[in-house]
């Protein structure tokens, strides 16, 4: 069964920075594209970014609303996806879901979130 | 403002046929596939339609997917009361800066 679990979300002030994970299990994870989207509280969804996988040399990608302050790695030998967040802003304030791309079936399976807020 | 537009609400009664629009551009729903979450209130997005009118298993043939040009559609037939909950469509935008995915606004769909 296809497991994704995000964590460190919390509380951190304008400026700040956080580290979001998502642990992954159930499938092949090494050999997938991770994404990030986000949702603002009675928002709609809004993808931030995604890492490809070792084949497709780690290649990145960013929404505009992110780039420069986020960056999002793996660690391929703990099945686990991150997101660095730098200067945080007001804005940035959502729940934060991972999701894993798969080529025939596209975002199919989504973690269960992670709630970051932004606020001094 | 999203990429992909969506009416903000939909609504029928138990049995009724529901249809959510979402149109886009020759950059994104025109070129590439469509897909389809239902979010559930507190809950993570699910997958309902992938590749334009492809069903993962699980999801009951109620749901079809529909594309024609830069616009997509959702159809829900045979409306039920755990139907109600906010849906999206989503596609791959080939822009300038690369291929991102886009997604629409969201409708609140209410099961009167």
């Amino acid at each position: 069964e296809v497991q994704l679990v995000e964590s460190g979300g919390g509380l951190v002030q304008p400026g700040g920075s956080l580290k979001l994970s998502c642990a992954a299990s159930g499938f092949t994870f090494s050999g997938s594209a991770m994404h990030w989207v986000r949702q603002a509280s009675g928002k709609g969804l809004e993808w931030v970014g995604r890492i490809r996988s070792k084949a497709n040399s780690y290649a990145t990608a960013y929404a505009a609303s992110v780039k420069g302050r986020f960056t999002i790695s793996r660690d391929d030998s703990k099945n686990t996806a991150y997101l660095q967040m730098n200067s945080l802003k007001t804005e940035d304030t959502a729940v934060y879901y991972c999701t894993r791309l798969s080529l025939s079936t596209g975002l199919d399976y989504w973690g269960q979130g992670t709630l970051v807020t932004v606020s001094s | 403002q999203s990429v992909l537009t969506q009416p903000p609400s939909a609504s029928g009664t138990p049995g009724q046929r529901v249809t959510i629009s979402c149109s886009g551009s020759s950059s994104n729903i025109g070129s590439n596939y469509v897909y389809w979450y239902q979010q559930l209130p507190g809950t993570a997005p699910k997958l309902l339609i992938y590749r334009n009118n492809q069903r993962p298993s699980g999801v009951p043939d109620r749901f079809s997917g529909s594309k024609s040009g830069t616009s997509a559609s959702l159809a829900i037939s045979g409306l039920r009361s755990e139907d109600e909950a906010d849906y999206y469509c989503a596609a791959w935008d080939d822009s300038l800066s690369g291929r991102d995915v886009v997604f629409g606004g969201g409708t609140k769909l209410t099961v009167l």
